[in-house]
């Protein structure tokens, strides 16, 4: 079974700074996924990003990166120039490929505010 | 936004009442997912369904049922709701094994 760890239950940054989540995971498979999911107080869950484990390089989106270091089994979360639309909770989650793709496990998430 | 509509958004019933809460899905994806969110728990997957008729259980099935008739429509029943099943319900579709999961906006079921 995969576990997904999300060691800081809240983080507060200034607007316009640079903050990092934190994301461990455990797993012995070799295919899988990760991801990062946003929900802001509306309670939509939105998509950040997302990382193929095969795949050495980073993902980026516009102001949000990961750094994925596979044999650290680590996936953090980097928001460049912080906005206040950032503020919400950011959920970590897991899903191994194949056929048990999309079945995801979730961290605990981390909620995140964004100071003006 | 993935064209992902869930209902009711709220719903207020006691136990012992059967509830059944809809998804409904315009993308014509083939995998359809219902999760629930609780309060340090993040969000657990209770069923899914990759494709018509094609459904199993998955982490917290217990207490839950799934239909899926139509490619559009993922229904979740609860045959005889508990004070347990107080959470919100999330749906997600994805296009393949491969694809992002996107979400709907969540149903809030509380269970008097």
């Amino acid at each position: 079974a995969q576990t997904v760890t999300q060691s800081q239950p809240e983080m507060s940054v200034q607007e316009a700074e640079t903050v990092t989540l934190s994301c461990t995971y455990d797993t012995s498979e070799s295919n899988y996924y990760l991801f990062w999911y946003k929900q802001p107080p509306s309670r939509q869950m939105i998509l950040v990003i997302r990382q193929e484990a095969y795949k050495q390089q980073n993902a980026t989106e516009n102001r949000f990166s990961v750094n994925f270091q596979k044999a650290a089994k680590s996936f953090s979360l980097k928001i460049s120039d912080s906005q206040l639309g950032d503020t919400a909770m950011y959920f970590c989650a897991f899903s191994a490929g194949g056929t048990s793709y999309g079945k995801l496990t979730f961290g605990q998430g981390t909620i995140l505010t964004v100071h003006p | 936004d993935a064209g992902i509509t869930q209902s009711p958004r709220h719903k207020v019933t006691e136990t012992g009442t059967p509830v059944t809460l809809r998804c409904h899905q315009t993308e014509n994806h083939r995998y359809m997912y219902w999760y629930r969110q609780d309060p340090g728990h993040g969000l657990r997957l209770i069923h899914y369904s990759y494709g018509v008729k094609d459904t199993d259980k998955g982490e917290v099935s217990d207490g839950y049922s799934v239909s899926r008739s139509k490619t559009e429509d993922f229904l979740l029943t609860l045959e005889s709701a508990t004070s347990s099943q107080t959470s919100v319900y999330f749906c997600a579709i994805s296009a393949d094994r491969a694809a992002p999961l996107h979400f709907g906006n969540g149903t809030r079921l509380t269970v008097t």
